[in-house]
């Protein structure tokens, strides 16, 4: 089995203000993928960034970079300088293997992010 | 290029009507197919995913069936909606080549359904 969990419910901050959105996985997966999407208002998901358990190269695109360390099963992602336009509910997700030997995605509760002006 | 089409956008239906929610995959052939549910404040959890034609898996027993009529659509259904079925129901779809990849799952842009 896998578990995702997104210990922060809600989070609000002011504009430009940095915030960090952790992710903790559990999984027995030897290989996997972890993924960050974001939910504007509208609904639809977006998906932000894909990560493999055998890279844990740290990335940065633009105000967002992502921190991967295996070691405590983390996955956290911080936008700098945050902005009103990041505020939406976001999701981090694991692929690995089902019970049933499927792999689909594994998605945390999610963490609304509200930015306050 | 590839799309996914999911409708209705909204929805609103009385307790113990019947419901059909359609999805369907443009642009591949053989996608792993799923449906998500999001209920209020809540995340994201598995409903039913599909490998194939015909060849349905249910993550969590409920009162809503899926079926996968042909190769790029899939259809959520329920014979008696219950209140507790209001949700935000995701289709998504995701590869089947082999690779990373297949990791990856693409969402529709998500149906609102509200059982009265």
């Amino acid at each position: 089995a896998q578990k995702v969990t997104q210990a922060q419910t809600e989070i609000s901050v002011v504009e430009k203000e940095d915030v960090t959105l952790d992710c903790v996985y559990e999984t027995r997966d030897t290989t996997y993928y972890l993924f960050w999407y974001k939910q504007p208002p509208s609904g639809e998901l977006v998906f932000l960034i894909r990560r493999n358990s055998f890279d844990e190269q740290n990335e940065i695109s633009g105000r967002y970079s992502w921190n991967f360390q295996k070691s405590t099963s983390s996955f956290n992602f911080t936008i700098t300088a945050s902005q009103v336009v990041d505020s939406a509910v976001y999701f981090c997700a694991l692929s690995g293997l089902l019970d049933t030997g499927r792999r689909a995605l594994t998605f945390g509760s999610g963490t609304r992010l509200q930015v306050q002006p | 290029s590839q799309t996914i089409h999911q409708w209705p956008a909204t929805l609103v239906q009385p307790v113990g009507s019947p419901l059909s929610l359609e999805c369907t995959v443009e642009g591949t052939s053989n996608p792993n197919l799923y449906w998500y549910r999001q209920a209020a404040g809540r995340g994201l959890q598995l409903l039913f995913y599909s490998v194939g034609i015909g060849q349905i898996s249910s993550e969590v027993p409920q009162n809503l069936s899926a079926s996968r009529p042909q190769d790029r659509q899939f259809i959520l259904s329920s014979k008696k909606l219950l209140l507790s079925d209001s949700g935000f129901y995701l289709c998504a779809w995701s590869s089947d080549r082999g690779g990373p990849e297949d990791t990856e799952a693409f969402f529709g842009q998500g149906t609102r359904l509200t059982v009265v």
